[in-house]
């Protein structure tokens, strides 16, 4: 079945620390997302990538990083700079941009030790 | 830059009643897309509206983007226990790049 898979599902940080979240599809889209969602709010996107080699800031990109060497995989770094990273992180796709309908993953709860 | 809203924040509903949510844009939009999104899950594309007054119709779902495209409401008739989530507006300004959720309107069914 194709689908987005998102890993881990729980991920704890410590202080100072860089982590990366992963974010595979094998749906065949050329764009990905990666949102932010605290308790009581919206997505927030964090970044996005229309394509291969190549992608773009969203409203709250500070403090993260990512990368699109593979059509398939979106990872996003979550940087020490970023000072309050405890969110739920959805990455998303969607066969173009600006997406038709975004297909999510099931996410990553990220935690500060 | 672009805000989108959504009233009400929470709504709770016996079973059998009617649901409505509004979504407002500061600005126009292109398109208007709703997500739902079950507690504990991901959100899940509903429909996307792209004319302008434009009424679609899932069942028990009726979908409006209004004649402006700075609006859209969602609503539910005779809502069921399966209906409980959050339900998301989203769209991409007719001026920018990216793509804005709103807050989202959470549903409680009581049985």
């Amino acid at each position: 079945d194709g689908g987005i898979t998102q890993s881990p599902k729980y991920l704890f940080r410590k202080e100072g620390q860089n982590v990366t979240l992963s974010c595979e599809q094998n749906l065949n889209h050329d764009a990905m997302y990666w949102y932010r969602q605290d308790p009581g709010q919206g997505l927030r996107l964090i970044y996005y990538s229309q394509i291969v080699n190549d992608f773009q800031k969203g409203d709250i990109a500070e403090g993260y990083s990512v990368s699109r060497e593979k059509k398939e995989s979106f990872p996003l770094t979550v940087t020490s700079a970023q000072k309050n990273p405890t969110a739920f992180y959805l990455c998303a796709s969607s066969v173009g941009h600006p997406p038709r309908d975004q297909h999510f993953g099931d996410g990553t709860r990220l935690s500060i030790l | 830059g672009q805000q989108v809203m959504q009233i009400p924040q929470y709504q709770h509903v016996q079973e059998g009643e009617d649901f409505t949510t509004y979504c407002n844009s500061s600005t126009t939009l292109s398109n208007i897309q709703w997500y739902k999104q079950r507690p504990g899950g991901h959100p899940v594309f509903l429909i996307q509206l792209v004319k302008s007054g434009e009424v679609k119709k899932q069942k028990r779902l009726t979908f409006q983007f209004g004649e402006a495209k700075k609006n859209s409401s969602l609503h539910i008739t005779a809502t069921q226990t399966t209906d409980v989530g959050t339900y998301f507006c989203a769209g991409k300004s007719n001026y920018g790049q990216n793509f804005v959720f709103g807050p989202g309107t959470r549903l409680s069914v009581l049985p």
